[in-house]
């Protein structure tokens, strides 16, 4: 694809459900990484992958949240029984260390 | 641990005129420093990144910072702005052994007719 894909792009969810968040990375990019954007904040950094190798998780903030790049292209953050404090804005990107190219995010919002 | 330090969460400035943003850094080691601009319902855009060569980096829409280690500063700016220009911007800073981006707060930037 031509950038980096995001899906959902909105997700409503009930407090204590789970939600599974998809990124496509440009096809051929070693590098991805996930952000959490708070309302009226910068992005955050959550985790990081090398092709499979999930090189650094230092960022995900509690055990219920999961990412896994099992083939080493397509990437899901997964967060188990949200918090309404898990309200933000997700974002993917890909690339290296020079340079990320960003995905538009997908906005998760827990009632 | 590095941080980034944006002074000023809105600047609004008059079309034509002057931009500047500011943006402050905090690291250990010599950094590798970006400004990424996001638009409503967007994700971010790179504008330009300082990676250890040049100190005055050009970017794309006009848009350039100059990078003064004596200052601990990469300020954006662009001589003279447009409409379009409207939108949240963020400096980014990042240790070159590492991947991953430390953000500053963001400045939303209005742009007045």
């Amino acid at each position: 694809g031509a950038g980096v894909s995001q899906s959902p792009r909105y997700k409503v969810a009930k407090r204590g459900q789970d939600v599974a968040l998809r990124c496509d990375p440009i096809s051929g990019h070693v590098s991805l990484f996930w952000y959490q954007q708070a309302l009226g904040q910068g992005p955050e950094f959550l985790t990081y992958f090398q092709n499979e190798a999930q090189l650094d998780k230092s960022g995900l903030p509690s055990d219920r949240f999961f990412a896994e790049r099992p083939e080493g292209s397509v990437s899901t953050l997964k967060i188990q029984r949200t918090q309404q404090e898990d309200s933000a804005v997700y974002l993917c990107a890909s690339g290296g260390i020079n340079e990320q190219f960003f995905g538009p995010g997908t906005r998760l919002t827990v009632l | 641990a590095q941080s980034v330090t944006q002074l000023g969460s809105h600047v609004s400035v008059s079309e034509g005129a002057l931009v500047l943003l500011r943006c402050n850094y905090s690291s250990s080691v010599p950094p590798y420093l970006f400004w990424y601009v996001q638009y409503p319902n967007q994700g971010l855009q790179l504008l330009l990144k300082y990676t250890s060569a040049a100190t005055l980096v050009k970017g794309i829409n006009g848009f350039e910072a100059e990078f003064k280690k004596s200052e601990t500063s990469f300020h954006l700016t662009k001589p003279s702005a447009h409409m379009s220009d409207a939108a949240e911007y963020f400096c980014a800073v990042s240790d070159p052994g590492a991947q991953k981006l430390v953000f500053g707060q963001g400045t939303r930037l209005t742009i007045n007719p």
